[in-house]
């Protein structure tokens, strides 16, 4: 079974754009995750999709948002890019939100902020 | 606040010893919790599960030590190989609420 893809791998933009990310999970996995790893933190929840609906949302600003179709893929989207948005973007999958449900991480798309 | 804590950022183990990962958490609604291994520039591979009902799970050669009255956990890997060496985070969850990480012990395992 294919695991979870995003695309693209890396992506450099400069301050004022803005990006859009894919995530595509695994077959089967309803559920989507979204978090930012920058250099000495950990994870950082962005938010999280089960059925086309935002179930949760980090504490981020409204410049980030996010969407799921009806096929389980979403996209993230920051808009007006500034530098600190430089980070690793990770996406998740998982069949639903259940405590039990693990989640099986994508290769994450390095966004460079110039 | 940091509801997840991983209080040593590195760790190293020579090959073929035990390599002993720590994580304390804080919220008591959290009922799940996982194990990740990360490399440089790749995304976190699933390692180990458990949940709150357990004190103990063991795959191959990692096992997970839950003490719920400490709200501590613990990653056991033995014996330690230089394949390895990575960044371990451990995560938690209860209920529907996200995934909580914290923020990852480098393992050097020394050949």
């Amino acid at each position: 079974k294919a695991g979870v893809t995003q695309t693209p791998r890396y992506l450099i933009k400069t301050r004022g754009q803005q990006v859009t990310l894919s995530c595509s999970p695994i077959s089967g996995h309803r559920s989507v995750s979204w978090y930012q790893q920058t250099p000495g933190q950990g994870l950082q929840f962005l938010f999280e999709y089960f059925s086309e609906t935002q179930r949760n949302k980090g504490n981020f600003p409204g410049r980030f948002s996010g969407r799921q179709f009806s096929n389980s893929r979403s996209e993230m989207n920051v808009s007006t890019l500034e530098l600190g948005d430089s980070a690793l973007y990770l996406c998740a999958s998982s069949l639903a939100l259940g405590a039990g449900d693990t989640q099986y991480f994508g290769p994450g798309t390095r966004l460079t902020v110039l | 606040d940091q509801q997840v804590k991983q209080n040593s950022p590195s760790l190293s183990v020579q090959e073929g010893r035990i390599s002993i990962l720590n994580c304390d958490y804080t919220n008591s609604m959290f009922d799940y919790f996982l194990w990740y291994k990360k490399y440089p520039a790749e995304g976190p591979t699933f390692l180990i599960s458990i949940s709150s009902i357990k004190d103990k799970n063991e795959d191959g050669r990692f096992t997970v030590f839950l003490n719920k009255s400490a709200k501590h956990l613990s990653l056991h890997i033995v014996p330690s190989q230089p394949g390895d060496s990575a960044v371990y985070f451990c995560a938690a969850k209860g209920g529907n609420t996200p995934l909580v990480f914290g923020k990852g012990t480098r393992l050097s395992v020394i050949a």
